[in-house]
């Protein structure tokens, strides 16, 4: 069965800390993996996005790792913010057919 | 450049009437998909159309039904609804491939009474 596993559920970090959350998959055929920050009551804002062959990908504070051997993929945030605390949403898309979502990672950051 | 637009933001219906959901995709975009965020779930796959057509649909019922316009702007339908149809239904855009980044809307929230 296709699917996205993300973990914790849920996260509280002290702003200025580092976090890291995971998410592993089964989907297959794997095309690519994503990864969706979405503020509460908001449309998810695309994070990063790297196809089989990419292992790290960055967009400011925020890298991600895949490992397609081993099917995980893991989302670092350095020096939390605030404005971090959202739901961060890994989605592995099924080479052409479809998206598979994960049930996300709440992010809490607080002061 | 604006993004992806949907109407109405709320929408409060009762069991078994129905439901229409309108969104825009960013222009230039032709693959318009919709997706079901249940409180406390994930986001699920309703419908994906691209070039008016029905490319792949989710483990939906018929009652979830749409259609994308020349102008590739789409509807969703919801019939009969039920009470846990009540949902963020969000529709994203992209240009043209599954495989491409999607952009998302805002969300329609549906509630059924």
């Amino acid at each position: 069965k296709n699917q996205v596993e993300q973990s914790p559920q849920s996260l509280i970090i002290l702003e200025g800390k580092n976090c890291t959350l995971q998410c592993n998959y089964t989907v297959s055929p794997f095309s690519n993996l994503r990864w969706y920050k979405q503020d509460t009551g908001r449309g998810p804002v695309s994070l990063t996005i790297m196809t089989f062959s990419e292992n790290t990908k960055s967009n400011g504070r925020y890298t991600a790792t895949l490992d397609a051997d081993t099917k995980q993929s893991s989302l670092h945030i350095t020096a939390s913010q605030l404005s971090d605390s959202a739901s961060y949403i890994c989605v592995v898309s099924q080479a052409g057919t479809a998206l598979i979502f994960g049930k996300g990672t709440t992010l809490s950051v607080s002061s | 450049e604006a993004g992806v637009t949907q109407s109405p933001t709320h929408l409060i219906k009762t069991r078994g009437q129905q439901a229409t959901l309108r969104c825009s995709p960013i222009s230039g975009h032709t693959s318009v998909y919709w997706y079901q965020q249940a409180l406390g779930l994930g986001l699920q796959f309703l419908l994906w159309y691209d070039e008016g057509e029905e490319r792949n649909r989710g483990n939906f019922p018929p009652r979830f039904s749409g259609r994308q316009f020349p102008n590739y702007s789409s509807e969703l339908n919801v019939n009969a609804l039920e009470l846990e149809d009540s949902a963020l239904y969000l529709c994203a855009s992209s240009l043209g491939s599954i495989i491409g980044e999607q952009f998302f809307g805002p969300g329609t929230r549906l509630t059924v009474l």
